[in-house]
């Protein structure tokens, strides 16, 4: 029972790289989220998809992209690293407004 | 003003006490409440959720809420150590299923 599955579970990156964190989820929910964990910030919400073939923004969508590419599955890219984006990154997915969470990906941006 | 806000802590009780946790928030619309426990390095996880004003009672743990005051809080009764982690309330707002989060209270439970 797998539930929201998220890789990698670390990454390093350089500044200007690129990379895209996958999140898939086994429990056929229609709503997705990314979001951000800073330390002293709580989790803040960059983007989300409410079904299939849908994205809206959060809180904090600037220097991300997302793609949801079925109803298993939402991706998040990051298309030039910053320093700035250095942290903890959560994907959730949900039903009837309860967000069942990722293991999280903690990515550096150096 | 935050949406959602909490007392950062760290909140000390000792064990088998009564440990308190509160929220408040901005969005006199807002629908639902959620308490989550995230221990450290982990991911959130549910515990509580509330819809109506009034107390939600699940095991050792009561969610309480006022929507006049828009308040809400967790009590954990007979803490143990385990129960030491930061917990975050969460607020879902009219028509979707995004949530708004507080900062969290970091809960120590003392031995």
């Amino acid at each position: 029972n797998a539930g929201v599955t998220q890789t990698p579970k670390f990454q390093v990156l350089k500044t200007g790289q690129s990379m895209t964190l996958q999140c898939a989820q086994d429990m056929n929910h229609n709503s997705m989220y990314w979001y951000r964990q800073d330390p002293g910030m709580g989790l803040r919400l960059i983007y989300y998809s409410a079904s299939e073939g849908t994205t809206d923004k959060g809180e904090v969508p600037n220097g991300y992209n997302v793609s949801r590419l079925n109803k298993r599955e939402f991706s998040l890219r990051l298309e030039s690293a910053a320093p700035s984006q250095t942290s903890v990154y959560f994907c959730a997915s949900s039903e009837i407004h309860i967000q069942y969470f990722g293991a999280g990906t903690r990515l550096s941006v150096l | 003003q935050k949406e959602v806000e909490q007392n950062s802590g760290p909140l000390s009780v000792p064990e088998g006490a009564i440990a308190s946790l509160n929220c408040t928030y901005s969005d006199r619309g807002s629908q639902s409440f959620f308490w989550y426990r995230q221990y450290s390095g982990k991911s959130p996880e549910l515990i509580m959720f509330i819809y109506s004003n009034g107390d939600k009672e699940d095991g050792r743990f009561t969610a309480q809420l006022n929507k006049a005051s828009q308040y809400v809080s967790l009590l954990i009764r007979d803490s143990q150590p385990s129960d030491s982690a930061t917990y975050l309330c969460a607020v879902n707002g009219r028509g979707n299923e995004k949530l708004t989060f507080g900062t969290g209270t970091r809960l120590t439970i003392i031995p």
